[in-house]
């Protein structure tokens, strides 16, 4: 059971190039999260998914897509990559109970983005 | 929306003693969840507490204690025996408890406080 894993974990682009992030999860979780950590400011949501093709804008969503075409996975994309999307990025899933209430979020290990 | 405020941006404790770290927050939810997540050095983020807040009792993990006060809206994070290991940013994190659809488990953290365990 290897948890939440993110690909890669460093990465430095120029800026104007293009890219992406995956997440993959092998909990079965239905809900996934992809955050930002900048210092100082702690994490804030990108873009997040309540379930396999479906997908939400969170709180600093301008400059990324994202896809879910399956449950496991979360891609997050850069289409043109600006100084200011350097920051670590962190995945998440969650599990959604029946009760409704939704299940404590477990997070990858991040990914250094560098945009030059 | 919520807001979560750490006003300590760094703590430091010798070995073997206590620490507390706050934590306040502002929302007009009733129901909603709090954690304290972890981050050493490793980048990682690591669930310490969770705390309902429909629960008066607080909750423990081992070591780790929080002081919730809902009426003051304060989730402190009282930490024993203080080890080496222990020496992470330390984040308070607020979720609102909710049915479906909208209700997506968005977490809403604080700006963090580095706490440095000291031999």
């Amino acid at each position: 059971n290897a948890g939440v894993t993110q690909t890669p974990k460093f990465r430095v682009l120029k800026t104007g190039q293009s890219m992406t992030l995956l997440c993959a999860q092998d909990m079965n979780h239905e809900y996934m999260y992809w955050y930002r950590q900048d210092p100082g400011m702690g994490l804030r949501l990108i873009h997040y998914s309540v379930g396999e093709g479906t997908t939400a804008k969170g709180e600093v969503p301008d400059g990324y897509n994202v896809s879910r075409l399956k449950k496991q996975n979360f891609l997050l994309g850069l289409e043109s990559a600006a100084p200011s999307q350097t920051s670590v990025y962190f995945c998440a899933s969650s599990y959604h109970m029946t009760s409704g209430s939704i299940d404590t979020q477990y997070f990858g290990p991040g990914t250094r983005l560098t945009v030059l | 929306a919520q807001t979560v405020t750490q006003s300590q941006p760094e703590m430091s404790v010798q070995e073997a003693e206590t620490v507390t770290l706050s934590c306040t927050y502002d929302t007009s939810e009733n129901n909603y969840y709090l954690f304290w997540y972890k981050q050493p050095p490793s980048r990682q983020m690591i669930l310490v507490i969770r705390q309902e807040a429909y629960k008066q009792q607080n909750a423990t993990e081992n070591r780790f204690s929080v002081n919730f006060q809902k009426a003051a809206k304060s989730f402190s994070l009282k930490i024993s025996d203080s080890q080496l290991g222990d020496t992470a940013m330390y984040f308070c994190a607020f979720m609102k408890h909710g049915g479906t659809g909208t209700s997506y488990g968005k977490l809403t953290f604080g700006q963090g406080t580095i706490l440095t365990v000291h031999p």
